[in-house]
């Protein structure tokens, strides 16, 4: 299968600082790239949807502005965590590809805000 | 709103038997539901996948079923195995702005005891 390479894989950062996490696709280009965050113990809750060239689509209860997300060229998606806080601590998982069955999922970042 | 659930938190399985998955859905839009392995701190691998317009597909140990009057579908493993234990989880898709968007259930921890 193909592969999607997110960065880092885990990070620790002090309230009120930002976070920035990568999520490469290796071997295919990638239109559209997938946010999602999971809490412990619960699903994988989307956050939001980005397109190579435009802006993300945000689902409801997900501040954009807090979750800047950038999909500048058609193998890189970042996601930018800003004035972070404990509660922002979580599994933080990118998806590459917009057709469900040719859907490649990164390894994940371990976001901990101390 | 809970769009896709899936009941059991955990399942626990005796090597070389069957283990069955349930996930029950709401939305009768979705066109594609799919099954991921997922590891502790690793993203979702992609497992089998069933069109709505199908009722069964096979792969391998893998089968899933989807009764569509129910809206439940579930996941056979057999002959399950100890690499099996993981945790699953059920998703759907719902084609929206041209890409799938991806709803999952909450997961299911499958332990396959020698």
């Amino acid at each position: 299968g193909a592969v999607v390479s997110q960065h880092p894989s885990w990070v620790i950062c002090k309230s009120g600082t930002s976070v920035k996490i990568e999520c490469r696709s290796l071997d295919f280009q990638a239109t559209t790239m997938f946010w999602y965050r999971q809490f412990p113990k619960q699903s994988l809750m989307l956050m939001a949807t980005s397109n190579e060239g435009s802006k993300a689509t945000y689902e409801q209860g997900v501040e954009k502005d807090k979750f800047l997300i950038n999909h500048a060229s058609l193998t890189l998606s970042t996601l930018t965590v800003t004035s972070a806080h404990p509660e922002d601590s979580s599994f933080y998982i990118c998806r590459a590809g917009g057709q469900a069955t040719e859907a490649f999922f990164g390894q994940g970042t371990r976001l901990t805000v101390v | 709103d809970q769009q896709v659930k899936q009941n059991s938190p955990s399942l626990s399985v005796q090597e070389g038997r069957i283990s069955i998955l349930n996930c029950d859905y709401t939305n009768s839009m979705f066109d594609y539901f799919l099954w991921y392995k997922k590891y502790p701190a690793e993203g979702p691998t992609f497992l089998i996948s069933i069109s709505s317009i199908k009722d069964k597909n096979e792969d391998g140990r893998f089968t899933v079923f989807l009764n569509k009057s129910a809206k439940h579908l579930s996941l056979h493993i057999v002959p399950s195995q100890p690499g099996d234990s993981a945790v699953y989880f059920c998703a759907a898709s719902l084609r929206r702005q041209g890409a799938q968007k991806l709803v999952f259930g909450q997961g299911t921890r499958l332990t396959i005891n020698p």
